[in-house]
């Protein structure tokens, strides 16, 4: 099982916001990545250093952090959105963890 | 412009070895770490472990530790994941990963794995 807790699956009508949420207790101290990933394609990563977000990535893309909870939220929610969605930390020193992953429907 | 290509889908008996690879471009290939991610069919992203090939320093996670080899070969700017004897279990799809200061930024195009007698 993962050390990084998420939602299953996430539903949103498009243009509404989405979030989705990761927690775990290595949030507390370490930085949180997001990754989307579409059936059949490589996970892309969409924000890093828990809030920050890579060159190409749309502005409707976001997040935040508190305490032992990350959250990325996906603003105006377009249906090309429609992937599963991982939360990525460190535990320890340099171990990685995954969450499980979150589906979002955008319907 | 940066990319991480990956060796393509084999497909291997149970018992029999393997060794797949992730060739790097576009950047300095000793000065970032190489990761490998499993995905099992229809699930998550799992982190099996991680090599820097400035100094072949290498890292498992526990649950693939003993399981597989990370090596590189740095030559032809390539990393390698290997089996000595696959399981139908180790049937998934395989990905390698750049860690760069924004974190995994840079991702194979995966290969997939089918183990079967």
């Amino acid at each position: 099982s993962s050390e990084l807790t998420q939602p299953p699956s996430v539903s949103v009508s498009p243009g509404q916001t989405a979030t989705i949420t990761c927690s775990g207790h290595q949030l507390g101290t370490s930085n949180a990545c997001w990754f989307q990933q579409k059936p059949g394609q490589p996970p892309i990563l969409v924000i890093y250093q828990s809030t920050k977000r890579p060159s190409g990535i749309p502005e409707r893309f976001s997040a935040s952090t508190s305490g032992n909870t990350a959250t990325l939220i996906i603003s105006g929610t377009q249906a090309m959105d429609e992937a599963d969605y991982y939360c990525q930390s460190w535990d320890s020193s340099t171990d990685v963890v995954f969450g499980g992953g979150t589906k979002l429907t955008v319907l | 412009e940066v990319h991480l290509t990956q060796s393509g889908a084999e497909v291997r008996k149970p018992g029999e070895s393997l060794k797949i690879s992730c060739q790097g471009s576009g950047y300095t290939f000793t000065s970032n770490w190489i990761a490998w991610v499993r995905q099992l069919p229809g699930k998550g992203l799992e982190w099996m472990g991680v090599i820097f090939p400035n100094d072949f320093d290498t890292r498992y996670s526990p649950p693939f530790q003993g399981q597989v080899t990370i090596s590189v070969d740095t030559s032809i700017n390539t990393a390698y994941l290997q089996w000595n004897s696959l399981k139908p279990s180790d049937t998934a799809m395989y990905y390698c990963a750049r860690l760069s200061s924004r974190g995994y930024d840079i991702w194979g195009q995966g290969a997939l794995v089918t183990v079967s007698s």
